[in-house]
């Protein structure tokens, strides 16, 4: 399966700042996912990021504060914007190849907001 | 709207005591249900997809089963490094690859 690389793998900010995070494949992949995790809880998924068009978000999760970039099939961005201590979380990346197959994660950034 | 509830949400075992751990789930076409792996400070690792109900997935101690509403995640035997999250997901006909995950188990196994 792809090899996918996260960082920062962890940060610790102060509020009203932003944080981009970058997720890199070393493969080409059809789709690719950021979910958000927060302590003790399970996955909840912000937006699905399309190749050379507008992300596709979730209910709850908006372009304003979740800003993100695909600008090929191996990179993607997410950009956590005006911080405040409610989002300190787990944010995670995944993709998947065509078709029906499994989605395959990165580690995670780890993300404190002070 | 898809909806995954695993149970229990907390199993402790001794070394080598079997148990199985529970996904119930409701879809609107099930596309794939999806076994995941958790360790703390890692993100998920795949474990098994099961497609269709009476289809059942081997992986050393693991062996996942499906039927129409739920999944099953058999322990045979486990051990201390069996120990992690384990989480289930489902994928729908209308959900465009898309996952939606359950709560998980931790599972601590102890030797």
């Amino acid at each position: 399966s792809a090899v996918i690389s996260q960082k920062p793998s962890r940060d610790i900010c102060q509020r009203g700042t932003s944080l981009t995070i970058q997720c890199q494949v070393d493969s080409q992949v059809t789709m690719m996912f950021w979910y958000r995790q927060q302590p003790g809880q399970s996955l909840t998924l912000i937006a699905t990021a399309n190749q050379g068009s507008e992300a596709t978000y979730e209910s709850g999760f908006v372009i304003d504060k979740f800003p993100i970039s695909r600008p090929n099939l191996t990179f993607s961005t997410l950009t956590v914007s005006n911080m405040s201590p409610e989002d300190s979380s787990i944010y995670l990346c995944s993709v998947a190849g065509e078709g029906n197959q499994p989605q395959h994660f990165g580690d995670g950034t780890r993300l404190s907001i002070l | 709207e898809d909806q995954v509830t695993q149970s229990p949400e907390a199993l402790r075992l001794q070394e080598g005591e079997s148990s199985s751990l529970n996904c119930s789930y409701t879809v609107s076409g099930l596309r794939g249900l999806f076994w995941y792996r958790q360790d703390p400070g890692k993100g998920p690792e795949f474990l098994f997809t099961l497609y269709s109900a009476g289809e059942e997935k081997e992986k050393e101690r693991l062996k996942a089963t499906l039927t129409k509403k739920e999944s099953f995640l058999h322990i045979t035997a486990p051990k201390p490094e069996d120990s992690a999250t384990y989480l289930c997901a489902v994928r729908g006909s209308t959900s465009y690859g898309k996952l939606t995950f359950g709560q998980g188990t931790i599972l601590t196994v102890h030797p």
